[in-house]
């Protein structure tokens, strides 16, 4: 299948400042995206998700982009805190033919850190 | 309090052990899924299943085992087949909806 990829491993970002987390994608047909956060030794958490028939989304303090053109996606995290501090994943969701759900296929995630 | 319970927390093996990892979830999903993670990598798909009774590899089943006797239970064993089986092995359910419900993971090392 296809696979997701992130632009940089490792993001370092000013308390208060926004952060911004990107993500690659290369299957077209894909058309839906979720993004994940994950803390140290736990399961990744919900933050945000968007279908591919939308260009923005925004949540609490959260905003996804998705630039279908270029296959991208992006996670803006307003004024971040040191609880944001996690490792983020984006994954996509290729429906299949028949119409059915598939299974999520995740990036290998940016680790954001909160410099205080 | 609805969710995705994984047991234990922390499994240790020896070579050549077989050992079953717990998932049990009360929040009435149909699908479930198991997954495994390397230190500094995303998520790998190993099993999953849509509906009791009824289950499919994913990307790297080699060496797993799974079962789907109830809806609430998606045991995942790791045989003595699986040459590195040493990892994070998250757990995660599914409602009607595409978003995955995760677990708090189970992290097994093999002595």
């Amino acid at each position: 299948g296809e696979s997701v990829g992130l632009h940089l491993p490792t993001l370092s970002v000013q308390e208060g400042d926004n952060s911004i987390i990107n993500c690659a994608y290369s299957n077209s047909a894909s058309d839906y995206f979720i993004w994940y956060k994950q803390e140290s030794g736990k399961g990744p958490q919900f933050i945000i998700d968007i279908r591919s028939n939308m260009d923005k989304r925004q949540g609490q303090r959260v905003t996804v982009l998705l630039n279908k053109t270029v296959k991208h996606l992006s996670l803006q995290i307003a004024a971040t805190q040191p609880g944001d501090s996690a490792v983020y994943f984006c994954a996509e969701n290729l429906r299949g033919s028949s119409g059915s759900a598939r299974q999520l296929t995740f990036g290998s995630g940016t680790q954001l850190t909160v410099l205080p | 309090d609805g969710g995705i319970t994984q047991s234990p927390k922390y499994l240790f093996r020896k070579e050549g052990q077989n050992v079953t990892l717990s998932c049990e979830q009360n929040l009435n999903h149909d699908a479930m899924y198991w997954y495994r993670q390397d230190p500094g990598q995303g998520l790998r798909l190993i099993y999953y299943s849509q509906i009791v009774n009824d289950f499919q590899k994913g990307d790297i089943a080699e060496g797993y085992s799974v079962s789907r006797e109830k809806k609430e239970s998606f045991p995942l064993t790791v045989t003595s087949a699986q040459k590195n089986p040493t990892a994070f092995y998250l757990c995660a359910s599914r409602s009607g909806g595409e978003e995955q419900f995760f677990g708090p993971g189970t992290r097994l090392t093999v002595l």
